[in-house]
């Protein structure tokens, strides 16, 4: 079983529209994540949740809307799209808030172009 | 400057040599250092973690930490091709906000 999984793996768009993107973790961890990856490689956090809370809301447009049904499930929501958003977005997990150990575990990615 | 520095290469070395990369971080509150591998097209996969001063050993492996200096090493002995990857550099700052740098990519020629 995947630990970490998202979907969809692809997201081909235009621009203006509306979409998301599903994560969901197994390993039973409190905490979950989204990061972008730019065309330069470089991973960056967006938002973190614990237990539902929101913990991390780095400054990225509001279009961007993170929802956390429980702490299994962390979705992404993006409005009005636009051509800059085009990038790989990956969701991870880890198990505790604060302290050493708290390995991250990330899901497949999903690579969103918008048109 | 960023948070988490790292030479962004290409670094290249021969099969069977010792690959060397090195990572500064800016944030004296970070505690917990890790060092990912990326293969391109997929997601980072955890390699080391390292959360006090000195060496840590597994495998090929090593990583190292002095905090005084704000830096942090990996060393991949006994370097092969399959080891050809983008490594990522993270510190770990409060409240599980995880700060990574651009990342090395690494080439190891058989």
């Amino acid at each position: 079983d995947t630990a970490v999984s998202q979907t969809p793996k692809y997201l081909v768009t235009q621009m203006g529209n509306d979409k998301s993107i599903k994560c969901e973790q197994n390993l039973g961890h409190d905490t979950m994540y989204w990061y972008k990856q730019d065309s330069k490689k470089f991973l960056k956090i967006m938002f973190s949740y614990n237990n539902k809370e929101l913990i991390i809301n780095e400054t990225v447009p509001n279009r961007f809307s993170p929802k956390s049904p429980d702490k299994a499930h962390l979705n992404l929501h993006i409005n009005s799209l636009e051509l800059g958003d085009s990038a790989v977005y990956f969701c991870a997990s880890s198990q505790r808030l604060a302290g050493a150990g708290d390995i991250q575990y990330f899901g497949a990615g999903t690579r969103l172009s918008v048109l | 400057q960023k948070e988490v520095e790292q030479n962004s290469g290409p670094l290249s070395v021969p099969e069977g040599a010792i690959a060397s990369l090195n990572c500064t971080y800016s944030d004296r509150g970070s505690q917990s250092f890790f060092w990912y591998r990326q293969y391109s097209g997929k997601s980072p996969e955890l390699i080391m973690s390292i959360y006090s001063n000195g060496d840590k050993e597994d495998g090929r492996f090593t990583a190292q930490l002095n905090k005084a200096s704000q830096y942090v090493s990996l060393l991949i002995r006994d370097s092969q091709p399959s080891d050809s990857a983008t490594y990522l550099c993270a510190a770990l700052k409060e409240n599980n906000d995880m700060r990574f740098g651009a990342g090395t990519r690494l080439t190891v020629k058989p």
